[in-house]
């Protein structure tokens, strides 16, 4: 099945500082990708949903300009989590889906993101 | 609104068989997922279903009714192993994935 990399697995970084989280997709081209959040024993919730070569649109009580959405080729996107707080702690989950198969997402490895 | 639901844990015994139950009212229906997640891992994906029936897929088996709006996963010969959250979500007409909460299982000797 396709494949979807995430990168970093885990990063702990200080308060204030920004994060980029990468998210490809290696054997086809995802022309839409989403990203999640997912709070401990809570289920997935969508931030925003990223397009090849446009806005991200990002879903309602989402901060556009902090958690900042690039999706410049049809293979990468990009989520800056910038001045981070403590309360960005989370694990933060990038999927995509192959237009030829338009049914299974499939997800990245997922990013665990701690604050201090 | 949209919603799904299905229950927020269930116990088992290895060996066992036990049904999740997914029940969905969502804008549009284009098919409906079962994810497995491990904790603190990403969601690895199970099964899809679009049609009414059943499909089999080894130990695990999902079944579809969409005038009821009502799924279930089945997990038969449970093993240690299949302790996880297994989350139901449905593509509603926009090709947007809704999630339920997750149901945990847990397995017990």
């Amino acid at each position: 099945g396709a494949v979807v990399s995430q990168h970093p697995s885990w990063v702990i970084c200080k308060s204030g500082t920004s994060v980029k989280i990468e998210c490809r997709s290696l054997d086809f081209q995802a022309t839409t990708m989403f990203w999640y959040r997912q709070f401990p024993k809570q289920s997935l919730m969508l931030m925003a949903t990223s397009n090849e070569g446009s806005k991200a649109t990002y879903e309602q009580g989402v901060e556009k300009d902090k958690f900042l959405i690039n999706h410049a080729s049809l293979t990468l996107s990009t989520l800056t989590v910038t001045s981070a707080h403590p309360e960005d702690s989370s694990f933060y989950i990038c999927s995509a889906r192959d237009p030829a198969v338009n049914t299974e997402a499939f997800f990245g490895q997922g990013t665990r993101l701690t604050v201090v | 609104g949209q919603n799904i639901d299905q229950p927020t844990e269930m116990t088992a015994t290895e060996g066992a068989i036990v049904q999740i139950n997914c029940t969905y009212q969502t804008s549009g229906f284009n098919g409906l997922f079962w994810y497995q997640q491990h904790a603190g891992e990403a969601p690895t994906f199970l099964s899809y279903n679009v049609l009414d029936g059943l499909e089999e897929k080894g130990r695990f088996s999902s079944f579809l009714s969409r005038s009821k709006g009502y799924s279930y996963l089945l997990l038969k010969e449970l093993q240690m192993k299949d302790s996880a959250s297994y989350l139901c979500a449905v593509m509603d007409s926009n090709y947007q994935l809704i999630w339920g909460a997750g149901t945990k299982l847990i397995i017990k000797p």
